[in-house]
């Protein structure tokens, strides 16, 4: 299957700091990412889709602000903590749409696990 | 994106099936069904996805009934690495929102 890397795999950083994870699609190109965030023993929570070229669309209760997303090309979206702090702990994972029809589908990445100081 | 219930645990015998089933009675007519798999700190792995027919792949088979309310994924033999969660999603592959899934615990 189509291929989604992530990256880095786990950060720790200290509160107020920023972090940039990076989200890339190896083997296809794709015009729109999306962006997940899971707590412990929770389901994943859709935090925004991002679309190459134009300004992500957040979900409700997710700030904008805190958490940019950029899309500059094809093939790489990138996720921003901006003034990290301990409540932004949390493993964040992105996923890409490829195919066509109905052989459309998303492929996940391995997953950021953020650790807040 | 219309919703979905599933069973929050199943156990399976190692080598037996695993039928996990799941019920979708608001899908509309042009969401698919899909079925991802997590497991512990990894991210999701897409399983297998269908619109009426069932499917089958080489990871599980999908058997989703006439009207379209509620599916099956069958594991036709179960390992000790198929313990996960398994989700059952329904949309149109853009902007999959996830449920509890279910937990599947295959026993030796």
């Amino acid at each position: 299957g189509a291929v989604v890397s992530q990256h880095p795999s786990w950060v720790i950083c200290k509160s107020g700091t920023s972090v940039k994870i990076e989200c890339r699609s190896l083997d296809f190109q794709a015009t729109t990412m999306f962006w997940y965030r899971q707590f412990p023993k929770q389901s994943l929570m859709l935090m925004a889709t991002s679309n190459e070229g134009s300004k992500a669309t957040y979900e409700q209760g997710v700030e904008k602000d805190k958490f940019l997303i950029n899309h500059a090309s094809l093939t790489l979206s990138t996720l921003t903590v901006t003034s990290a702090h301990p409540e932004d702990s949390s493993f964040y994972i992105c996923s890409a749409m490829t195919g066509r029809g109905t052989n459309e589908k998303l492929f996940f990445g391995s997953g950021t696990q953020l650790s807040v100081l | 994106d219309a919703k979905t219930t599933q069973p929050p645990s199943m156990d399976c015998a190692e080598g037996r099936a695993a039928n996990l089933p799941c019920n979708h009675s608001t899908i509309s007519g042009n969401e698919y069904v899909y079925w991802y798999r997590q497991i512990h700190s990894q991210g999701p792995q897409y399983i297998i996805h269908g619109l009426k027919n069932n499917e089958t792949n080489e990871m599980a088979s999908l058997i989703i009934t006439e009207d379209r309310k509620s599916s099956t994924l069958i594991l036709p033999h179960a390992t000790l690495r198929d313990t996960a969660v398994y989700y059952c999603i329904v949309g149109n592959g853009n902007k999959l929102v996830f449920g509890a899934g279910t937990i599947l615990r295959v026993k030796s």
